[in-house]
């Protein structure tokens, strides 16, 4: 079955350290992965992407994921992590037709 | 552009009841996405339209959930008759294309009493 997988529900940082957070996928094919985050009462924004070339990809907000096939893995990093970087963030997975699956979230705590 | 847009945006009802919710999504997207997440089972893909056509409703959860989308501006979820383990947010999303990221509405969160 195709799956993509948090390990972690929960990762704390504090503020100005640097922070990943990680996913692995089982799926077929060459799919397609992207990063979200969701804040509270919002839905899913989108934050990167991979479909191919560099296996490191650059998003929004000053985040970043890197992609390895060998170790079929796509975790996001930032550098220095704010207060406001807290949320929930979901790893998916593009692959088939249009099929998408998501991870369960992994919720971001930044302490100042 | 908008973005998406979701009503309601808060629905409560009682056990039995017929409910729509209903999604605008953005345009020049060809794609429509409906997915449901709750706390139990994550956010999972409901079923995904691809100009205006059914393409996979493999994760409708059973016959009492039922989805159209009659024009490339509008789609509808209808769940008939309502139970309580269908509380939950539903959120729709369109993208361009299978390449591009998908943009979600702000969620109607379903209460079913």
């Amino acid at each position: 079955a195709q799956s993509v997988a948090q390990p972690e529900d929960q990762v704390n940082v504090a503020e100005g350290n640097p922070l990943t957070v990680k996913c692995t996928y089982s799926v077929s094919g060459n799919p397609y992965l992207f990063w979200y985050v969701q804040y509270p009462n919002r839905g899913l924004q989108f934050l990167l992407k991979y479909i191919t070339g560099d296996n490191l990809v650059k998003g929004s907000y000053g985040f970043e994921a890197e992609f390895n096939k060998s170790q079929t893995s796509f975790h996001l990093k930032k550098p220095s992590a704010l207060v406001s970087d807290s949320a929930l963030y979901f790893c998916a997975a593009h692959y088939g037709g249009f099929k998408t699956i998501f991870g369960a979230g992994t919720r971001l705590f930044v302490k100042a | 552009d908008a973005g998406v847009i979701q009503s309601p945006r808060h629905e409560v009802t009682e056990m039995g009841q017929e409910v729509t919710l209903r999604c605008k999504p953005i345009s020049g997207h060809d794609y429509l996405f409906w997915y449901r997440q709750t706390m139990m089972r994550g956010l999972e893909l409901l079923i995904y339209f691809n100009n205006n056509v059914p393409i996979d409703d493999s994760g409708m959860p059973e016959d009492r959930f039922s989805a159209k989308m009659p024009n490339a501006s509008f789609s509808t979820l209808k769940i008939q008759p309502s139970e309580p383990r269908d509380s939950a947010v539903y959120f729709c999303a369109s993208s361009k294309d299978r390449g591009n990221e998908q943009f979600f509405g702000p969620g109607t969160r379903l209460t079913v009493l």
